[in-house]
């Protein structure tokens, strides 16, 4: 299995407050992901980065920002957490060329509820 | 439009009994890969294939197969003599500008 693990795995916060989840790897792959999996929507990219300090927006990355400051993490911040927020977010790795070619490997998830 | 389509939102199957899973897509580009993922009840993401556009050749895995069809632009999962451990909610992905999935198909294998 890819050596990814996220953090928190569950985590319940209020309307309005600041987010930040954690994704970190110790497999030295380039590309990082961060989506989010709701019902009926199977999952929906929100920002990727390709490298450090490189980063790029999703179907759905408005409410959300990234940073990478190192190879290893990539931090999703929802700086103020709305209930249409709440959802469970997954992170994914992959090497080689990138997002349209690579296969990508899941973390474990975080189930976000924003009440 | 660029996108993937799983019209199966649930399937039933009594153990035993082969089950095809559809994915159809729709994309501009020539070259393209396509993948299926599995999500079991635990909830985690499992990769199981990856196919590119010029390989038309079925593949099997063991109990697991796939029929790539570019000319009705599908990509079908079967999986043969059905067991409990398969059920789990299966997506079909298409990467263009970015990873699109499909809605995904929940399997439910019954004993």
């Amino acid at each position: 299995d890819a050596g990814i693990t996220q953090s928190p795995r569950h985590k319940v916060t209020e309307t309005g407050t600041p987010v930040t989840l954690r994704c970190h790897q110790t497999e030295n792959h380039r590309y990082m992901y961060w989506y989010r999996q709701d019902p009926g929507h199977g999952l929906r990219l929100i920002h990727y980065s390709y490298g450090v300090k490189d980063t790029d927006k999703g179907e759905v990355s408005d409410g959300y920002s990234v940073s990478r400051s190192k190879t290893e993490d990539f931090l999703l911040t929802l700086e103020s957490a709305t209930s249409s927020q709440t959802s469970v977010y997954f992170c994914a790795i992959s090497d080689h060329r990138g997002p349209i070619t690579d296969t990508q490997y899941f973390g474990p998830g975080t189930r976000l509820t924003v009440l | 439009a660029q996108k993937v389509t799983q019209a199966q939102t649930e399937i039933s199957v009594v153990e035993k009994e082969d089950v095809t899973l559809d994915c159809v897509y729709e994309t501009r580009d020539t070259t393209y890969y396509l993948f299926w993922y599995k999500q079991p009840p635990s909830g985690e993401l499992v990769f199981l294939i990856r196919r590119n556009s010029f390989d038309e050749q079925n593949e099997i895995s063991g109990r697991y197969s796939w029929n790539f069809q570019k000319s009705t632009s599908s990509f079908n999962f079967t999986i043969t003599a059905s067991q409990v451990v398969d059920s789990a909610v299966y997506f079909c992905a298409l990467p263009l500008d970015d990873m699109r999935f499909g809605a995904g198909t929940r399997l439910t294998v019954k004993p």
